[in-house]
């Protein structure tokens, strides 16, 4: 069985700091990584898409990719209370499939 | 801009009750799929679709069905509902060529 693990939190960070979210995955495969933002009641939106080692910067946010030690990361800076929701990290699966994994989120609690 | 639309927010139903969930996107997409969120089990795949008429079972099949006559449009039928059948559930589609899933509003679905 495939999986994607995550710490389910609550993580609760001051304004202002960083937030750091980790996400583990089983499937050596895999190629494709993302992070959904979900608010409560709403659906999951995406925020960022890593495909290749190391670190993709995008505004406040960066994503971190390990396939080695099959790990993903996902960092926000200047954290503000509109950044408090569940984070979902979730691993497309290797091979010919469109299938993505999700992890069960993890939910950030940014204090003002 | 990619748009998923589902047929209801809310729907209250009763157990036995013959359930059809819509799901259309508007940007020809040729994947779509149909997951369930609870609280605590993460998202899960029900049903997912590559092409028009065609359909594959995902994790959690049993107790749902699928048709896909329009490449447009996906539905989800629950035969016959029942009160475990109760929760959120969230339509999403893809491209082949891409890999990150939009998702649409989702359907918070009450079995009594």
């Amino acid at each position: 069985q495939k999986e994607v693990e995550q710490n389910s939190g609550p993580l609760s960070v001051p304004e202002g700091a960083i937030a750091s979210l980790n996400c583990t995955y089983s499937d050596r495969g895999s190629q494709s990584f993302f992070w959904y933002r979900q608010y409560s009641g709403k659906s999951p939106e995406l925020i960022m898409s890593i495909y290749s080692n190391g670190d993709k910067e995008d505004g406040r946010f960066t994503a971190q990719l390990n396939k080695a030690s099959q790990y993903v990361s996902l960092l926000i800076r200047d954290s503000q209370p509109s950044d408090s929701a569940t984070y979902l990290c979730a691993v497309l699966e290797g091979g010919a499939t469109n299938k993505l994994i999700f992890g069960t989120g993890t939910l950030l609690a940014v204090q003002p | 801009d990619v748009k998923v639309t589902q047929s209801s927010r809310y729907l209250v139903k009763r157990t036995g009750e013959k359930v059809f969930l819509e799901c259309v996107q508007d940007m020809d997409h040729e994947n779509m799929f149909w997951y369930r969120q609870d609280p605590g089990l993460g998202l899960r795949l029900i049903y997912f679709s590559y092409d028009v008429k065609m359909k594959e079972k995902g994790d959690i099949p049993e107790g749902y069905s699928v048709s896909r006559e329009k490449k447009e449009r996906f539905s989800l039928i629950l035969e016959s509902a029942s009160t475990n059948q109760t929760s959120m559930y969230l339509c999403a589609s893809s491209w082949t060529s891409g890999r990150q899933q939009f998702f649409g509003p989702g359907t918070r679905l009450t079995v009594l």
